[in-house]
């Protein structure tokens, strides 16, 4: 059964600081696999995708990492601000599927105070 | 672009009323989703539509829930007769497909409807 498994399940840290979110899934056979950031209230919005051949992407002070022999993906955060504060979905899609079959983590909710 | 246009933002009923959730999907794109979020079960896929033709409702809770598109521009979700635990945030999304890569598209989110059955 493909899952996706995201952690910590939340997280709070103060404004400036850097962390990490971690994704380890078992969706196969993989084909991508994206990060959302959800505001409080919002729908989610695509940080990054990252398809089997890289590695590493950045989008601004967001930097998403995949190891695809370990099927785990990270999140870091640098400099955090409090507008960082959200939830972060990992979402990972299987190749050779319809459109629609991507499986969602449950999120890591972070929280950074002044 | 206004992006993805979801109506009512809020919706509260009681059970057993008819409730009907509006999409307006972003201009262009052929592949429309509904999801429901909710504190127990995170974001479930519910159907999508390509090019208007739903392609897999296999996430529809059941016979109470019926989606439809009748053209590009417009889907709606309903649910008869709701129930208490219909209650979560439905999200309409859309996304364009890349020939041939239909599982790179980038999906955007429209703001949600919150439905509360009392």
């Amino acid at each position: 059964k493909n899952q996706v498994e995201q952690s910590p399940q939340s997280l709070i840290i103060l404004e400036g600081k850097n962390c990490t979110l971690q994704c380890n899934y078992t969706v196969s056979p993989f084909s991508n696999l994206r990060w959302y950031k959800q505001d409080t209230g919002r729908g989610p919005v695509s940080l990054t995708i990252m398809t089997f051949s890289e590695n590493t992407k950045s989008n601004g002070r967001y930097t998403a990492t995949l190891d695809a022999d370990t099927k785990q993906s990270s999140l870091h955060i640098t400099a955090s601000q409090l507008s960082d504060s959200a939830s972060y979905i990992c979402v990972v899609s299987a190749r050779n599927t319809n459109a629609g079959k991507s499986t969602f983590g449950d999120g890591t909710t972070l929280t950074v105070k002044p | 672009d206004a992006g993805v246009i979801q109506s009512p933002r809020h919706e509260v009923t009681e059970m057993g009323q008819e409730v009907t959730l509006r999409c307006k999907p972003i201009s262009g794109h052929d592949y429309l989703f509904w999801y429901r979020q909710t504190m127990m079960r995170g974001l479930e896929l519910l159907i999508y539509f390509n090019n208007n033709v739903p392609i897999d409702d296999s996430g529809m809770p059941e016979d109470r829930f019926s989606a439809k598109m009748p053209n590009a521009s417009f889907s709606t979700l309903k649910i008869q007769p709701s129930e208490p635990r219909d209650s979560a945030v439905y999200f309409c999304a859309s996304s364009l497909s890349r020939t041939g890569h239909p599982q790179y598209n980038e999906q955007f989110f429209g703001p949600g409807t919150r439905l509360t059955v009392l």
